[in-house]
């Protein structure tokens, strides 16, 4: 079945530490995205993709790092710069120039 | 920067009344205005609103644009408990931008028995 795959579901993290979260799609979709939510908001937009090796900056990008080596995947690395990381992350994709997203499941990342 | 306002923020009620979530936004050449309902971890879609005036419903939820107010209006009559989440709306940009989504803050609604 095609879908959206993130990984882990929960991921704990000491401060100063770097962590990666993956997202994976087997829909063949060109953009993918990535958003962070806090307790109770809605979503803020971290990083877009639309192709290849290329990548935009969303409204919240700063501590946060990606890469769009493949299609399929478009992992976020949350750097010991992002001071308050603790929040539910959500990837979604999408063909091109659509508005027909598909998400994730999500990843809840917790600073101990 | 595009911009989402959703309001209110939360709101209870108890089954069988009608709830009215308001959603404005400013997104740079905008194109669609899309509802989702959120309940534990993915949103799911609810409607997608482009042409102003014209009303898309799906059971007991139905939505509305008026783009000269940059608004829009998600209504649902005789709430259930099984309506309780958040309710999120977005606002979709176009130009170079096509595809992408704006989110606001989202309402929490929630149904009392």
């Amino acid at each position: 079945d095609g879908g959206i795959t993130q990984s882990p579901k929960y991921l704990f993290r000491k401060e100063g530490q770097n962590v990666t979260l993956s997202c994976e799609q087997n829909l063949n979709h060109d953009a993918m995205y990535w958003y962070r939510q806090d307790p109770g908001q809605g979503l803020r937009l971290i990083y877009y993709s639309q192709i290849v090796n290329d990548f935009q900056k969303g409204d919240i990008a700063e501590g946060y790092s990606v890469s769009r080596e493949k299609k399929e995947s478009f992992p976020l690395t949350v750097t010991s710069a992002q001071k308050n990381p603790t929040a539910f992350y959500l990837c979604a994709s999408s063909f091109l120039q659509s508005y027909g997203y598909t998400f994730g499941s999500g990843t809840r990342l917790t600073v101990v | 920067e595009d911009k989402v306002v959703q309001s209110p923020l939360s709101l209870v009620v108890h089954e069988g009344d009608t709830v009215t979530l308001n959603c404005s936004y400013e997104v740079t050449n905008f194109r669609s205005l899309l509802w989702y309902k959120q309940e534990k971890k993915a949103p799911t879609f609810l409607f997608m609103l482009t042409s102003s005036g014209i009303e898309k419903k799906s059971g007991r939820l139905s939505s509305i644009l008026d783009k000269k107010e940059l608004s829009s209006i998600l209504n649902i009559t005789a709430t259930q408990t099984g309506d309780s989440a958040i309710y999120l709306c977005a606002g979709g940009a176009g130009g170079t931008s096509y595809g992408k989504l704006t989110f606001g803050q989202g309402t929490i609604l929630t149904v009392h028995p």
